[in-house]
């Protein structure tokens, strides 16, 4: 089944203690990227790849590091978590369409982080 | 990267009734992109359309396209409590990686 997946989905930990979300996918696209989705705030893009070894920031990329060594996975490091950094998190993936631009993007089930 | 602006905020509507959500955006575009999000769920892909498109349909979706105006349109037809969900756009930029979501149009259909 074509999936993106995410692990862990539920997370409490405490300030300052690193912390890596995997993300997995399995649909061989070049494309993946990190969002994270606050009330009121919609979702806020903090880093994408657009392949292997190719990474940029989004919008809201501070606190957080990513690493794309392998197509299928894009882990999210958080290298010291602060209470601000308390979201839901997205991982998706897609295909590039001929522009080099996202098409369709499929999205894993979400991390429910708490930094406490 | 530009972010699109759904309106209305939120939208309630009996079901069985139509739902009509727009989206704004600032730049030229390549496609724009409709997702729908159930209560805390990842986003789930509806509808893709180019900038050299004016309309699209698939299903009980249709989607419009004003690259004059910049604005975007979705109708629900015929709505179903299962389509209770938020529901973004995203403007996909000429030569954008970005691909960005604004905070959604929240729509409820009463039984």
């Amino acid at each position: 089944e074509a999936q993106v997946t995410q692990n862990p989905r539920y997370l409490i930990t405490v300030t300052g203690k690193k912390l890596t979300v995997t993300c997995s996918q399995n649909m061989n696209h070049e494309y993946m990227s990190w969002y994270r989705q606050d009330p009121g705030l919609g979702l806020r893009q903090i880093y994408y790849s657009m392949n292997v070894e190719v990474t940029d920031k989004g919008d809201v990329p501070e606190g957080y590091k990513v690493s794309r060594k392998e197509k299928r996975n894009f882990p999210l490091i958080l290298e010291s978590p602060s209470p601000n950094q308390t979201s839901l998190y997205f991982c998706a993936s897609s295909l590039l369409n001929l522009a080099r631009t996202p098409n369709e993007q499929f999205f894993g089930p979400g991390t429910r982080l708490t930094v406490l | 990267s530009q972010q699109g602006e759904e309106d209305p905020q939120a939208l309630s509507i009996q079901e069985g009734e139509n739902a009509t959500m727009n989206c704004s955006y600032k730049t030229s575009i390549n496609n724009l992109q409709w997702y729908r999000q159930n209560s805390g769920r990842g986003l789930v892909h509806l509808i893709l359309i180019r900038s050299n498109e004016r309309e699209k349909h698939s299903g009980r979706l249709r989607v419009t396209l004003d690259t004059s105006k910049k604005s975007s349109s979705l109708l629900i037809t015929a709505s179903r409590a299962a389509d209770t969900a938020s529901y973004f756009c995203a403007p996909g930029g000429s030569g954008n990686e970005k691909l960005t979501f604004g905070t959604g149009t929240r729509l409820t259909i009463i039984p």
